[in-house]
């Protein structure tokens, strides 16, 4: 099976400009995760989608958003970028095995964003 | 609130050395998961291994170890014979209905030829 991937692998903006990113799951996952890791915060989760609907989020500001599709792709974009956007966005995929909490999340290589 | 500690920032070690990476916890939730993941330089999170609440049964894969302890709240990771390709930032992680997936600081594990 394919491995979670995501694009782009690398992404260069400004301030002010605003930014998608791309998740397609291993097949068969129906729930993916987003996560932010810079060096100062650690990882840090940004929100869950399942089944095109958003199930978690974490404590971010509302210019972080996301979505998913019918085929459990997901994207987050992040618009008005700030210096302190900065960081390595990953992308999690699960099966959901249907106990809350059980999942085990498999993570794609992550996109590397940097605000200039 | 949950919580997850690994107090090691670094560890450096010679290879051929075992080396053990610290995790504490904190949840009052009753059905929880542990994890592991390895983060080598390329970025991406490897999974390792998932251990529930209720097993606390220690485990061994290869080289790789686990010890979970509900009484101290730890479930810490031993790397027996450190091989250079070990070097990584290893994370642990909990997870339970209340919180999804909470991860610690992450312990950068340097093994030298």
């Amino acid at each position: 099976k394919a491995g979670v991937t995501q694009t782009p692998r690398y992404l260069i903006k400004t301030r002010g400009q605003q930014v998608t990113l791309s998740c397609s799951p291993i097949s068969g996952h129906r729930s993916v995760s987003w996560y932010q890791q810079t060096p100062g915060q650690g990882l840090q989760f940004l929100f869950e989608y399942f089944s095109e609907t958003q199930r978690n989020k974490g404590n971010f500001p509302g210019r972080f958003s996301g979505r998913q599709f019918s085929n459990s792709r997901s994207e987050m974009n992040v618009s008005t970028l700030e210096l302190g956007d900065s960081a390595l966005y990953l992308c999690a995929s699960s099966p959901t095995v249907g106990t809350i909490g059980a999942d085990t999340q498999y993570f794609g290589p992550g996109t590397r964003l940097t605000v200039l | 609130a949950q919580k997850v500690t690994q107090a090691q920032t670094e560890i450096s070690v010679v290879e051929k050395e075992d080396v053990t990476l610290d995790c504490v916890y904190e949840t009052r939730d009753t059905t929880y998961y542990l994890f592991w993941y390895k983060q080598p330089p390329s970025g991406e999170l490897v999974f390792l291994i998932r251990r529930n609440s209720f097993d606390e049964q220690n485990e061994i894969s290869g080289r790789y170890s686990w010890n979970f302890q509900k009484s101290t709240s730890s479930f810490n990771f031993t790397i027996t014979a450190s091989q250079v390709v070990d070097s990584a930032v290893y994370f642990c992680a909990l997870s339970s209905g209340t919180y999804k997936y909470i991860f610690g600081t992450g312990t950068r594990l340097k093994v030298l030829a």
